[in-house]
């Protein structure tokens, strides 16, 4: 069945250092990728997507690229900020379907 | 911007009771779902709707009911609740209806349930 995997947490950065938070998905078909955060105290919002081989995610300096030959949607930033601090979750939707499958999550925790 | 509200951010029950977790949505969407999300296994989905009055099993939908009489609304019922029910809930609403879904998700800040 259509799983996604993330690696581990917490993980515990410097300010300023730059971030990877890796994710690897099995699935049939071509399923759009997400990344998802959750700030503390809140529900999850959307932080990029991509929806087909090679497409590159974006947004507020985190990037994500669609590799189908590794199956691999990492999360990466240049140079996270203490404000970066979060839970990210990876997760498919395979067409056709209405289920979303989440990862279980990566705690970051920036320092100042 | 998209709206997804949760009735109560937390909530203390005691085992047996009944309990109601309501969301609405303001953007007038089809699809609404509700999770539980919990440390170590991420979220999980307990009910879907893609309409008003119609609903579909998540992966975990024992011990859970749901409502969906209005489309904006979609209530999350705990028939009687159990220890093992202490979990974060998300709502969470998208636009497109049936099952060519390619839309991204909006959630709610989340319940958290304690059921002693």
């Amino acid at each position: 069945g259509n799983s996604v995997t993330q690696m581990e947490g917490p993980v515990t950065l410097s300010e300023e250092a730059f971030l990877t938070i890796n994710c690897t998905y099995t699935a049939t078909g071509y399923p759009s990728l997400f990344w998802y955060v959750q700030y503390p105290g809140e529900g999850l919002q959307l932080l990029l997507k991509a929806t087909k081989a090679d497409d590159k995610g974006s947004n507020k300096g985190f990037e994500a690229t669609y590799r189908k030959e590794t199956t691999s949607f990492h999360l990466e930033k240049g140079s996270v900020q203490v404000s970066d601090s979060a839970v990210y979750f990876c997760a498919l939707l395979t067409s056709g379907t209405y289920k979303y499958i989440f990862g279980t999550g990566t705690r970051l925790k920036v320092l100042a | 911007d998209v709206k997804v509200t949760q009735s109560s951010r937390y909530l203390v029950k005691r085992t047996g009771e009944k309990v109601f977790l309501e969301c609405v949505q303001d953007m007038d969407h089809e699809n609404m779902f509700w999770y539980r999300q919990d440390p170590g296994l991420g979220l999980r989905l307990i009910y879907f709707s893609y309409d008003v009055k119609m609903k579909e099993k998540g992966d975990i939908p024992e011990g859970y009911s749901v409502s969906r009489e209005k489309k904006e609304r979609f209530s999350l019922i705990l028939e009687s609740a159990s220890t093992n029910q202490t979990s974060m809930y998300l709502c969470a609403s998208s636009l497109r209806g049936g099952p060519l879904i390619t839309d991204t998700q909006y959630f709610g800040p989340g319940t958290r349930l304690t059921v002693l």
